[in-house]
């Protein structure tokens, strides 16, 4: 059982390339997420799905786009990477909207030079 | 002032001793409450949920205090593999509902 997998896990960019970060579970779970987590930092939360066609702004959605293809993936894309976008990305989801738990990935660490 | 705080250590015990982590959230619309452990560059992972009569998972207990706003964990007869980042999370009801807010995380250093 994979669980949720992201790719690539690692990524060096220049600034003002773009790049989608790809995210898939296989729990059928209904909500998503992508938060970024910066050097001794907590996680900040990017954008999330609550649920297969919709998606919403989470605390610093700025630079970024998502896309909810479907129940089981949800996509980061940055259309023009900045360095302060530096940082290690992690896809996560959740049964529900309620309160469960999350499940993460294993992180995409990118580099914007 | 952040929405959920956390002392960040570092915590640096020796094996065996009992040490206790908190954590404090700020909107009391808060419903659920988590604690996870990660491990140096790696993805987060669910430690345990904290249920409102707090509840015990081995070494491990959270409690919640909903009037004081805050939870905590205990870890007892700490090990070497207990050594990582502990990261409390809380969600909330609403329009908001589901999606987790964290802490900046606790640092535990559990040395021979």
């Amino acid at each position: 059982n994979a669980g949720v997998t992201q790719t690539p896990k690692f990524q060096v960019l220049k600034t003002g390339q773009s790049m989608t970060l790809q995210c898939a579970q296989d729990m059928n779970h209904n909500s998503m997420y992508w938060y970024r987590q910066d050097p001794g930092m907590g996680l900040r939360l990017i954008y999330y799905s609550a649920s297969e066609g919709t998606t919403d702004k989470g605390e610093v959605p700025n630079g970024y786009n998502v896309s909810r293809l479907n129940k089981r993936e949800f996509s980061l894309r940055l259309e023009s990477a900045a360095p302060s976008q530096t940082s290690v990305y992690f896809c996560a989801s959740s049964l529900d909207r309620g309160g469960s738990p999350l499940h993460f990935g294993n992180g995409t660490r990118l580099t914007v030079t | 002032r952040k929405e959920v705080e956390q002392d960040p250590g570092p915590f640096n015990v020796p094996e065996g001793a009992t040490v206790a982590f908190n954590c404090t959230y700020s909107n009391s619309a808060s419903q659920s409450f988590f604690w996870y452990r990660q491990d140096c560059r790696k993805e987060p992972k669910l430690l345990m949920s904290v249920y409102s009569s707090g509840n015990e998972d081995g070494r491990f207990t959270a409690q919640l205090n909903r009037a004081s706003q805050y939870i905590s964990l205990l870890i007892r007869d700490s090990k070497l593999s207990d050594s990582a980042t502990y990261l409390c999370a809380v969600s909330r009801r609403g329009t908001n509902a589901g999606k987790s807010t964290f802490g900046d995380g606790t640092t535990l250093t559990v040395k021979p």
